[in-house]
């Protein structure tokens, strides 16, 4: 089946203590990407990647880190989390630029 | 201004009835619509997909695009229990990957 597939699905958490939430696709796709979603501000884009080793800033970049050392993950890192991370995450992928992209589950993460 | 505005709604319609959502936005460069239906700790799941403006059709569900007004909107016909869900709009440029969403509308279908 093909998937976008997150990890973990909740955690909770104290600020300062890194943590990583892994995203995985099974479908070849190109383009991954990662939003938060915060009530009444829809999803909002933290960062992307258009192919292996090729990151690049969303709109919400600040606090968070990515990489792409293989096609099928794209891992966001929370280097010292703060309370104002707290929120829903999801990772989406896409196969090529004008194709929609599929979405993961989401990451609820709470950081007290 | 945001780039793309959405009424949250919430909206509650009795089973069978029409529902009607809508987005503007400002950018003009937006080519590709997208809409998104979310159920409740579940992911956004591809609805409807449109290029440009003019109507699309897909069962019981009517995407218009209106580029002129920058005016998007959905339309569910004889709604059902099982589309009560968040609807999100999400318009895009050709030559970009990235999404714009709204904040997205909450639907409940009363049975």
């Amino acid at each position: 089946e093909a998937q976008v597939t997150q990890n973990p699905r909740y955690l909770i958490t104290v600020t300062g203590k890194k943590l990583t939430v892994t995203c995985s696709q099974n479908m070849n796709h190109e383009y991954m990407s990662w939003y938060r979603q915060d009530p009444g501000l829809g999803l909002r884009q933290i960062y992307y990647s258009m192919n292996v080793e090729v990151t690049d800033k969303g709109d919400v970049p600040e606090g968070y880190k990515v990489s792409r050392k293989e096609k099928r993950n794209f891992p966001l890192i929370l280097e010292s989390p703060s309370p104002n991370q707290t929120s829903l995450y999801f990772c989406a992928s896409s196969p090529m630029m004008n194709q929609p992209q599929h979405f993961g589950d989401g990451t609820r993460l709470s950081i007290l | 201004q945001k780039e793309v505005e959405q009424d949250p709604g919430p909206l509650s319609v009795p089973e069978g009835a029409i529902v009607s959502l809508n987005c503007t936005y400002s950018n003009s460069a937006f080519q590709y619509f997208m809409w998104y239906r979310q159920y409740s700790r579940k992911g956004p799941e591809l609805l409807m997909y449109t290029y440009s403006s003019g109507n699309k059709e897909d069962g019981r569900f009517t995407a218009q695009v209106d580029k002129s007004s920058k005016y998007i909107s959905l339309f569910i016909r004889d709604s059902q229990p099982s589309d009560s869900a968040t609807y999100l709009c999400a318009p895009k440029t050709a030559n970009d990957y990235k999404l714009s969403f709204g904040a997205g509308t909450t639907v409940t279908v009363r049975a």
